[in-house]
């Protein structure tokens, strides 16, 4: 079982803002960098936000990550089908001494 | 182009050890700057990392509790690629497996991928 929670899904409509939590603790989120990866069927699990709110080279700015305390969120604006995909959030979790994920969200474009 | 090349069989017998290997191209398993990782994903068990091998002056590892007495990772400079190693598995072990290189000096995120090999543990 995953220590971060994830609502398993999400949707919305073309061009609306969706956004997905992260909810952690002290040892995890609280005190170190989260991170948002995006997952096609099939495929490997591709980075998407480091470091809180970092969007790698090529990763649209319709994506954006933030982080408040013990949890953090993805937003993404101008929703497209493309983005039907699941998401998961992961960071340092210092008392499991390991990389922890959160459990996945899949995004629906309705 | 860097990439990750993954290898090794689809199916093992539980209690015996899992062995998968992940050739790196356009990159160094001995960089001074990449962490060179597992990662595993079933539906059961979501993903989970199952460790990391790492060159700084000499080699390091490092390994989840959860499977720290299970599971071993390798480095090979002369085939620049890694190895993992996982013992007495089980049914619970069958899942898609995954290198991936972490350059983030702390960070802890995964910015290059293999394509991920399906192990499944049945006699």
């Amino acid at each position: 079982q995953s220590v971060l929670t994830q609502p398993p899904s999400a949707s919305g409509t073309p061009g609306q803002r969706v956004t997905i939590s992260c909810s952690g603790g002290s040892f995890n989120i609280g005190s170190n960098l989260v991170h948002w990866y995006q997952q096609f069927p099939g495929t490997a699990p591709k980075l998407l936000i480091y470091s809180n709110y970092q969007r790698p080279s090529g990763v649209p700015d319709r994506f954006s990550g933030s982080k408040s305390g013990t949890s953090a969120s993805l937003a993404i604006s101008g929703l497209q089908s493309q983005d039907e995909a699941d998401y998961f959030c992961a960071a340092w979790d210092d008392s499991l001494n390991g990389v922890l994920f959160g459990g996945g969200t899949k995004l629906t474009v309705l | 182009q860097i990439q990750l090349q993954q290898s090794g069989p689809g199916l093992v017998k539980p209690s015996q050890t899992l062995s998968l290997t992940c050739v790196i191209s356009g990159d160094s398993v001995s960089s001074n700057s990449a962490a060179w990782n597992w990662i595993r994903q079933s539906p059961s068990r979501g993903l989970e990392w199952l460790g990391r091998t790492y060159y700084r002056s000499r080699w390091y590892d490092d390994y989840p509790l959860s499977v720290k007495s299970r599971v071993k990772i390798n480095p090979d400079t002369s085939k620049n690629q890694i190895s993992l190693h996982l013992s007495s598995v089980t049914p619970d072990d069958t899942a898609v497996y995954y290198c991936a290189r972490d350059r983030s000096r702390g960070g802890w995120y995964f910015d290059l991928w293999g394509r991920g090999t399906l192990v499944t543990v049945s006699s």
